[in-house]
């Protein structure tokens, strides 16, 4: 069973460029949750999603970025226009959801992206 | 605000010691913690979960312990290696949060061969 898979590990953009992370949730998981770590700082949560559905994006900035969990495929979150202070590594957790030990949520590698 | 507190902010052991890390939180109305493990620019591996209804959880070498009343957890790392080395990170699901996790901003160990 394959864990959480992020892609890619690192991205660099330049500044109004736009930026696409993506997130492979476990099998099984119907629950993602995406969090920013910024350099020198601890990690934040950005928002939660369950298929098709935002569930919680109040750690989400109100511009520039958006996420997306769609029936099919990985779970997306986009940044546009970057600006350096976007500059931070992005990591996507998920987790099966159903309460107890199943609300264990397992990280992906993280995307570190760099904007120039 | 619900806050998530780890002190020290780093720390140094010879191998073999026992040691103990601390994790506060500021409301004690959580519904579960999680301690996790990040290696130098890796991510996270998840090491224990805790319920509130539990007061430890037990993995190898690991054991958490939970008292809500008092907003505290520890983890207690037995006979460290060079290998425990990483920061370890105490993360909070607080009751009426949609499950988003508050994290601290973690402990350094570093364990001296």
């Amino acid at each position: 069973n394959a864990g959480v898979m992020q892609n890619p590990r690192h991205l660099v953009r330049r500044r109004g460029q736009e930026a696409r992370l993506r997130c492979s949730p476990m099998k099984g998981h119907s629950h993602v949750y995406w969090y920013r770590q910024l350099p020198e700082e601890g990690l934040k949560f950005m928002v939660y999603l369950q298929k098709e559905n935002i569930i919680d994006e109040s750690g989400m900035p109100k511009e520039r970025f958006s996420a997306e969990f769609p029936k099919e495929g990985p779970s997306i979150l986009r940044i546009q226009q970057v600006v350096r202070g976007d500059s931070a590594a992005y990591f996507c957790a998920s987790s099966a959801g159903t309460g107890g030990v199943s609300d264990t949520q397992y990280f992906g590698p993280g995307t570190r992206l760099t904007v120039l | 605000k619900q806050e998530v507190t780890q002190i020290p902010a780093a720390l140094s052991v010879p191998e073999g010691e026992n040691l103990v890390l601390n994790c506060s939180f500021t409301d004690s109305a959580i519904y579960n913690l999680q301690w996790f493990r990040q290696d130098h620019g890796k991510g996270l591996t998840s090491l224990l979960l805790i319920q509130s209804s539990q007061r430890e959880q037990t993995s190898g070498r690991l054991n958490a312990s939970l008292d809500k009343s008092s907003g505290r957890s520890t983890l207690y790392i037995a006979a460290s290696q060079p290998g425990d080395s990483a920061t370890y990170l105490c993360a909070v699901r607080f009751s009426g949060s949609a499950r988003q996790l508050t994290f601290g901003s973690g402990t350094q160990l570093t364990v001296l061969p």
